[in-house]
């Protein structure tokens, strides 16, 4: 079954305590992203990548780091996590379209708590 | 800079009324614009999606024209169904210089039977 699965599902931890979410995709897509979301702000890109080792920012990407040593992995790393950070946060990727961007293929989600 | 803009909501309906999600966007060049949708407890899936000016998307009875003119890709169905509550979100996807998406705030529908 095609599927972006991200891990944890949910996580509640302090301040400051490095944590990494995972994201992986099974459909050999190369473009692959990383957004939160937030009550009123819909959704906002914080990474992107368009292939292995190729990553830009999206529009939040302050308090973040991502990584694509591989084609199906892109996770997310909070060095320093503070509590303006507890959010929801989707991975997705798509295909690259030669000219036109592909629809993209969505995570279940996870839930972040920094308290 | 480029950005989508939704309709608020909550947007509530009774069943078999007809729908419009308003979106208009801004973006230089030429986005492709796209409707996902949100149960809960779920993440997005792909509605439908445009690719050029006049195109127009539809999917399970949703429909949206990309109107270059007005900048907009507004969502209709004829006849909502109480399935079909959910979080709209209309976005565009940037193809020249970056390959940026940006999203709308999402519009919320409940549709009571």
């Amino acid at each position: 079954e095609a599927q972006v699965t991200q891990n944890p599902r949910y996580l509640i931890t302090v301040t400051g305590k490095k944590l990494t979410v995972t994201c992986s995709q099974n459909m050999n897509h190369e473009y692959m992203s990383w957004y939160r979301q937030d009550p009123g702000l819909g959704l906002r890109q914080i990474y992107y990548s368009m292939n292995v080792e190729v990553t830009d920012k999206g529009d939040v990407p302050e308090g973040y780091k991502v990584s694509r040593k591989e084609k199906r992995n892109f996770p997310l790393i909070l060095e320093s996590p503070s509590p303006n950070q507890t959010s929801l946060y989707f991975c997705a990727s798509s295909p690259m379209g030669r000219e036109r961007a592909q629809p993209q293929h969505f995570g279940d989600g996870t839930r972040l708590s920094i308290l | 800079g480029d950005s989508v803009t939704q309709m608020e909501g909550p947007v509530t309906l009774s069943e078999e009324a007809f729908l419009t999600i308003n979106c208009t966007y801004t973006a230089t060049g030429y986005p492709s614009l796209f409707w996902y949708v949100q149960y809960p407890g779920e993440g997005l899936q792909l509605l439908l999606k445009a690719t050029k000016a006049d195109d127009k998307g539809s999917n399970k009875g949703f429909e949206a024209t990309y109107r270059k003119e007005t900048t907009s890709f507004h969502l209709e169905k004829g006849s909502v169904q109480v399935s079909d509550s959910a979080v709209y979100f209309c976005a565009l996807s940037l193809t020249s210089g970056t390959y940026k998406y940006i999203f709308g705030t999402g519009t919320r529908l409940k549709v009571l039977a």
